[in-house]
């Protein structure tokens, strides 16, 4: 079966610091990979998503972005957080090659202060 | 452009009342997919059903039950008879036929069962 994970878990970063967020999807091959981040009280926002490896497509401008180094690992980075980077980031996978549904990780949640 | 719209913020009800959570989208595809997702308070959500948009069967899932009508593009999500465990934020989604499965989020509906 296929399982999807994101660390860290939860993580408090001062603003201008970097930030690393990782995600990896086991039992699958070849996925779309996607970012998305809530903001508290609010919807999921799709930030990244990705068909192969090294193809990203930026949904939203922002100072966030993304690499996909293998085929099932997802990486999330910024050079320096801003204030309004807080938020609770979603990796999610979907099949490559059909219109299936998308599967979501546990999450992280970051607190930039 | 694609839009969802789950008008209703918050639904408080009383344990083994039923309830009914709003979903309205926009879409000019003619081909596309609808989506229900429930974020407990873990966070993680999990997918609930898939509903493409040739087939406008409802369905019923246990306690679960889904209203797909083109006409009014609505895809209300019914709970009979509700338990404490059913609280989370629900999440109507949409997507086209194009682009990589992109999904469109409603805001979500935070749903609180009480006992």
């Amino acid at each position: 079966s296929q399982t999807i994970h994101q660390w860290p878990a939860t993580l408090v970063q001062p603003v201008g610091s970097p930030l690393s967020l990782e995600c990896t999807v086991e039992g699958t091959s070849n996925p779309n990979l996607y970012w998305y981040r809530q903001a508290a009280g609010r919807g999921l926002q799709l930030l990244f998503y990705s068909v192969g490896i090294g193809q990203i497509s930026s949904e939203v401008p922002q100072n966030l972005s993304a690499s996909r180094p293998q085929d099932r690992q997802f990486i999330l980075s910024s050079k320096k957080l801003l204030l309004s980077d807080s938020g609770f980031y979603l990796c999610a996978w979907s099949v490559g090659t059909s219109v299936d549904e998308q599967f979501f990780g546990p999450g992280t949640r970051l607190t930039v202060l | 452009a694609q839009k969802v719209t789950q008008a209703q913020t918050e639904i408080s009800v009383v344990e083994k009342e039923d309830v009914t959570l709003d979903c309205v989208y926009e879409t000019r595809d003619t081909t596309y997919y609808l989506f229900w997702y429930k974020q407990p308070p873990s966070g993680e959500l999990v997918f609930l059903i898939r509903r493409n948009s040739f087939d406008e069967q409802n369905e019923i899932s246990g306690r679960y039950s889904w209203n797909f009508q083109k006409s009014t593009s609505s895809f209300n999500f019914t709970i009979t008879a509700s338990q404490v465990v059913d609280s989370a934020v629900y999440f109507c989604a949409l997507r086209g036929i194009q682009g990589a499965q992109k999904l469109v989020f409603g805001q979500g509906t935070r749903l609180t069962i009480n006992p």
